[in-house]
């Protein structure tokens, strides 16, 4: 099955700087990359996902880039904000969606 | 759009008893997933309806966990007897069709003690 690594686990930034977190995937029939938001006490939020036959997708501050050779996946935050502090987590979809462990974001004041 | 619905919101019980979760998906999609998330970990799929049909149950621990989804919209995911290592938090997902984008309820923390 798939297996989806996640770096860092944990990652403190100044407010308006930027941010990146970055995984890896092991199955290279995998098409789908989703990214999510989970803030304390609530479930998952779907906030940008990147298909196989892309290389970038941006959204305002998000981006995600996909590396379909080296088989990793990124995702850039910029001018972060308070409300980005969240922990996020990457996926990847063969047959079923497969997480990566988290990344704990800090935005500092 | 109402999103997925989930409940209870928590739940804590002792070990050797039952508990029973409820998800409502979002209106007309027709595949649902359940998911289990440890602290500090990522969700990790238990199992997946397509309309009321079993698409993958590999990793549901079927000696003591169950999940149905009778017409083809609520589910429900019952665990019997909790084990302390159940501790958890229970993730209802839902999506328009297999491979598409899922969208997560706000999910039951359950505490086995």
């Amino acid at each position: 099955g798939e297996n989806v690594e996640q770096h860092p686990s944990t990652l403190s930034v100044q407010e308006g700087d930027s941010a990146v977190i970055k995984c890896t995937y092991s199955d290279s029939a995998s098409n789908y990359f989703p990214w999510y938001k989970q803030e304390l006490g609530k479930g998952p939020q779907l906030i940008i996902d990147i298909r196989s036959n892309v290389g970038e997708k941006k959204d305002q501050r998000i981006a995600v880039t996909l590396n379909k050779t080296a088989k990793h996946f990124s995702l850039h935050i910029t001018e972060t904000q308070p409300e980005d502090s969240a922990v996020y987590f990457c996926a990847a979809i063969d047959y079923k969606l497969s997480f990566g462990a988290g990344t704990t974001v800090t935005v500092r004041a | 759009e109402a999103g997925v619905a989930q409940s209870p919101r928590y739940k804590i019980i002792e070990k050797r008893q039952s508990v029973a979760f409820w998800c409502n998906p979002i209106s007309g999609h027709a595949t649902l997933y359940w998911y289990q998330q440890i602290l500090g970990q990522g969700p990790k799929l238990l199992i997946q309806f397509q309309n009321n049909g079993v698409v993958d149950d590999s990793q549901l621990p079927k000696d003591r966990f169950s999940a149905e989804r009778l017409k083809g919209v609520d589910s429900t995911l019952k665990i019997q007897p909790a084990k302390l290592e159940d501790s958890a938090v229970y993730l209802c997902a839902s999506s328009s069709g297999l491979g598409y984008e899922q969208y997560f309820g706000p999910g039951t923390r359950l505490t086995v003690t």
